[in-house]
Order: structure tokens, then C-alpha cells, then sequence
């Protein structure tokens, strides 16, 4: 019965070459988000979905991307890696962007060789 | 903006020994509280929740209260067991619209046999 899937959960890619993560939810939650967490520090956001609506973090590298095709899925896309993106990448979902918890998947470990 | 202070780490305590891992917040109006827990290789799951001044979440023998006059929401376990040693989150998730959550740094705890 898991309620946030990530695939693959583990990812190697090299230097430069595009990759592509994704997340799916069996919640049917409106809001999506994607994180990056390195050496279990907190997770940093990197953008949200509020449905279709996306929001992306000031800070966040244009080097991130992310598609939201439907209401299940969502993927983040990183154009070019660098030796810094190495990191847990987590997927989670929430009912409502106010006082609600968030639901977790298991996350993506990215290694940049 | 919103802010979580957690207690630094790592915690490390023998089995049976009582813990509490302080977390104290910063926040506009009535955030709703969080703590999660992740363990090595996994995302984050919720633990507990209060979302109101005074609630008191509780769940697998751990108990937080929302208290708002100490803006605080501290963690405590009667009774540690080795499968608790994880990495543990506190949050908060404004009650509005614009909001998104705002997590501590975690800490670290590793308990002993």
C-alpha cells in the first residue's frame, strides 16, 4: 500500500548528462514537492505543485526542472549534473500547502560521477 | 520568516534511558507542529503532529506538546530502544496560504544497547 513512489531509488549518472527522476502518489494529494537533502541535513526545498501550478524556490539552480503531468505523477529533471547535485532527492505530497502534513517517498540517492 | 531550532546533536543514549530533543520555533500566527523521523536509506515519515497551542501528539511512545507561550514543541520517549536510532525532524506548516514547511536541522540518535 505505499502512498509515494520514487524510481529508481538509486540513480548514477555522469557529469553533464540530463537526468530524470520521478514520483508518483496514490493520495491524490494537490500539492507535490520535490526536495534535496545532503548527509541527512534538512530537506531543501526545491520547488512545489499546487496542482498545476508550479512554484519554484528563489534559490533553487535553473538547472533544475520539473513536470507535473497529472494529478499522480511528477518528475524533476536535472539538465546538466554537476559533482554537487550528488544528494538524496525526496518526493512528497501534501493535501493542502497550510497545516498539513507531508507524505514522503522513499527518496532518490544521485551519484554524479 | 518561519524558523525551527532544534537541540544540536548527535544524541546518543544506552537503551531504556529517557529522551527529549528540544525544539523551539519562530512563526506568524498558529502553525501546525511536526516531528519526523527518518532512518538511514529512507525519507521522511511523520512521527506526531499538534496542531493547536496545547495539543499534545503522541504516537510509538513519543509525545510532543504544542506550547505556545515557550514556542516550543519537545520531543520526549520514556524508554529508548535501539530501533528508535534515527534521525529525527521537527517542522512547522504555516496556516496559510503562501506558507510551506520550515524544518529544523535534525538530530542524530543513536541509542546503545
Amino acid at each position: 500500500d505505499a502512498m509515494v513512489i520514487q524510481n529508481p531509488r538509486y540513480q548514477v549518472t555522469q557529469f553533464g548528462k540530463p537526468v530524470t527522476l520521478s514520483c508518483s502518489q496514490t493520495l491524490n494529494h494537490n500539492v507535490m514537492y520535490w526536495y534535496q537533502q545532503k548527509s541527512s541535513q534538512a530537506p531543501k526545498l526545491l520547488f512545489h505543485y499546487y496542482d498545476k501550478d508550479f512554484n519554484n524556490e528563489a534559490d533553487t539552480p535553473d538547472n533544475f526542472q520539473s513536470r507535473r503531468p497529472n494529478t499522480s505523477f511528477c518528475f524533476l529533471d536535472i539538465r546538466s549534473p554537476g559533482l554537487g547535485d550528488a544528494a538524496m532527492y525526496l518526493c512528497a505530497t501534501s493535501r493542502d500547502t497550510r497545516s498539513y502534513e507531508q507524505y514522503f517517498g522513499p527518496g532518490t540517492r544521485l551519484t554524479v560521477t | 520568516g518561519d524558523s525551527v531550532t532544534q537541540m544540536e546533536g548527535p544524541v546518543t543514549l544506552s537503551e531504556e534511558a529517557f529522551l527529549t530533543i528540544n525544539c523551539t520555533y519562530t512563526a506568524t500566527g498558529y502553525p501546525s507542529l511536526f516531528w519526523y523521523v527518518q532512518y538511514p536509506g529512507e525519507g521522511l515519515q511523520l512521527l506526531l503532529k499538534a496542531t493547536k497551542a496545547d495539543d499534545k501528539g503522541s504516537n510509538k511512545g513519543f509525545e510532543a506538546t504544542y506550547r505556545k507561550e515557550t514556542t516550543s514543541f519537545h520531543l520526549e520517549k520514556g524508554s529508548v530502544q535501539v530501533s528508535d536510532s534515527a534521525v529525527y525532524f521537527c517542522a512547522l506548516s504555516p496556516n496559510t496560504n503562501a506558507g510551506k514547511s520550515t524544518f529544523g536541522d535534525g538530530t542524530t540518535l543513536t541509542v546503545k544497547p
